[in-house]
C-alpha cells in the first residue's frame, strides 16, 4: 500500500524519558512534516523537511529534534518528556513545498506522558 | 494576522439530513483553501481544494463554496450518513513563505441514526 506510516501508534511513558517516533512514506514525496494535535483537535505544525533539509521550524522546545535520514523518512526524537507533550503527533508528506500540494497524513501516534 | 476560524465548533444531526460547515479566514495573500476530513483515530484526508477563481466544487455528497471577496468558505454535506461523523478542518494556503498553511480549529460533526 502506498501511504504514510508511523510507529508506534501508541506510546505511554514516564516524565523525563526520551522517546522517538518514526515516519516513513512510500509516495515518492520530497517534503515531510510533523504536526502536533492537542486535546482540542487543533493541528499545529512543528517541523517541515524538503529533500532532507529543514525548512520550517516552529516555536518548539529544543527537546524535540527531527531527523531526516533520507527523503522517505522523518523521525522525531523527544528528550526529557513532560506532561504537556501528551498529544497526537501526525507525520505528513507532500510533493513539493507549495501550499497547493495536498498533504498526506499518517495515522498518528498518541503519546501519553505520565 | 493570518487566521482561520471555523463554525460551529461541533454539530449533531440526524442521518439523512443536510448540514453546512463554515470557514472564515483573514489569510493573505490567498492561494487556495482545502477541506480535510479527519475520522476518529486517523489522519486528515483531503476532500477538496478551492482556488481563487473557483466558486463551487463538488465531491460526491460534499460541496464546497468559496467567496474570495468576503473570505468565506462553506462545506455542505447532503443526505448525511453515519460515516460522515468526523472532524472537518479548513486549511488556507498563502502564496509565499515556507510556512504557508493556516489551519482552522475544525468542526466536529456527529451524525446520529
Amino acid at each position: 500500500d502506498t501511504a504514510v506510516s508511523q510507529t508506534p501508534k501508541y506510546l505511554v511513558t514516564q516524565m523525563g524519558n526520551d522517546k522517538s517516533i518514526k515516519c516513513e512514506q512510500n509516495l515518492g514525496h520530497d517534503t515531510m512534516y510533523w504536526y502536533k494535535q492537542d486535546s482540542k483537535k487543533f493541528l499545529k505544525i512543528m517541523f517541515s523537511y524538503n529533500n532532507k533539509e529543514l525548512i520550517i521550524n516552529e516555536t518548539v522546545p529544543n527537546r524535540f529534534s527531527p531527523k531526516s535520514p533520507d527523503k522517505a523518512h522523518l523521525n522525531l526524537h523527544i528528550n526529557s518528556l513532560e506532561l504537556g507533550d501528551s498529544a497526537v503527533y501526525f507525520c505528513a508528506s507532500s510533493l513539493g513545498t507549495s501550499g497547493y500540494n495536498e498533504q498526506f497524513f499518517g495515522p498518528g501516534t498518541r503519546l501519553t506522558v505520565l | 494576522k493570518n487566521q482561520v476560524e471555523q463554525s460551529p465548533q461541533s454539530l449533531i444531526i440526524l442521518e439523512g439530513k443536510n448540514c453546512t460547515l463554515q470557514c472564515n479566514y483573514t489569510v493573505s495573500p490567498f492561494s487556495n483553501l482545502r477541506w480535510y476530513k479527519q475520522d476518529t483515530g486517523r489522519g486528515p484526508v483531503s476532500l477538496t481544494i478551492m482556488t481563487f477563481s473557483e466558486n463551487t466544487k463538488s465531491n460526491g455528497r460534499y460541496t464546497a463554496t468559496l467567496d474570495a471577496d468576503t473570505k468565506q468558505s462553506s462545506l455542505h454535506i447532503t443526505a448525511s450518513q453515519l460515516s460522515d461523523s468526523a472532524s472537518y478542518i479548513c486549511v488556507v494556503s498563502v502564496e509565499t513563505g515556507a510556512n504557508n498553511l493556516f489551519f482552522g480549529t475544525g468542526t466536529r460533526l456527529t451524525v446520529i441514526p
